[in-house]
């Protein structure tokens, strides 16, 4: 099946710097999603991007998909980014697989 | 407020017991997802359903059951069957749609253990 690795695995952050966090795939997918874990477990969706940019915030995304890659860039983290990130992409009808997820950490 | 509801929220068994977890929402989404995951993985695809009295194997079925009866409710069984029930169980849905795939919105999580 299809294989989904982000990098980097871990990631610490001062409180105000930016991050690239990245995620690739190994077939074509449909589509792809970025998420948001918190340390309660509640997945936040923060991006739906089968191509191009999409900015909401101070965080945007990019996926370009004939080279099966997506970008997920975080500006001025602040520590409420805490938490882990995933990307999942859409295979076959609306089936989801996840990556294995970038642990972000800020620091005031 | 519109959203998706799990419950409960922790949850433990006894080893031989049957355990079932409620996912409700009022999203009016036609499909609707199980989703098992351990601790620092990702999230794996136990079962779902695109419409009422309908539903597919996902990835790790096996010692799981599902029902949808109604199109707000899919409650997921843990049978005895499942020889590590430990983990954290998230449940989606989405609007089932033609096109490429539509964004799974999820709901807060279970975490099952064993006592």
């Amino acid at each position: 099946g299809i294989q989904v690795e982000q990098s980097p695995p871990d990631l610490i952050l001062q409180e105000g710097a930016n991050s690239t966090l990245r995620c690739n795939f190994s077939d074509s997918v449909n589509n792809l999603q970025w998420f948001h874990q918190n340390p309660w477990g509640q997945l936040i969706n923060l991006f739906y991007i089968p191509s191009g940019t999409k900015q909401n915030g101070r965080l945007s995304a990019t996926t370009v998909a004939t080279e099966r890659y997506s970008l997920l860039y975080i500006s001025s983290s602040q520590t409420t980014d805490s938490g882990v990130y995933f990307c999942a992409v859409v295979v076959s009808f609306q089936k989801l697989v996840f990556g294995t997820g970038t642990r972000l950490l800020v620091s005031p | 407020d519109g959203g998706i509801t799990q419950s409960p929220k922790y949850l433990f068994r006894k080893e031989g017991q049957n355990v079932t977890l409620s996912c409700e929402q009022n999203l009016n989404h036609d499909a609707m997802y199980w989703y098992r995951q351990d601790p620092g993985q990702g999230l794996r695809l136990i079962y779902y359903s695109q419409i009422v009295n309908d539903f597919q194997k996902g990835d790790i079925a096996e010692g799981y059951s599902v029902s949808r009866e109604k199109k707000e409710s899919f409650p997921l069984t843990v049978t005895s069957a499942q020889k590590n029930p430990t983990a954290f169980y998230l449940c989606a849905s989405s609007i089932r749609g033609r096109g490429p795939g539509q964004p799974q919105h999820f709901g807060d999580g279970t975490r099952l253990s064993i006592l």
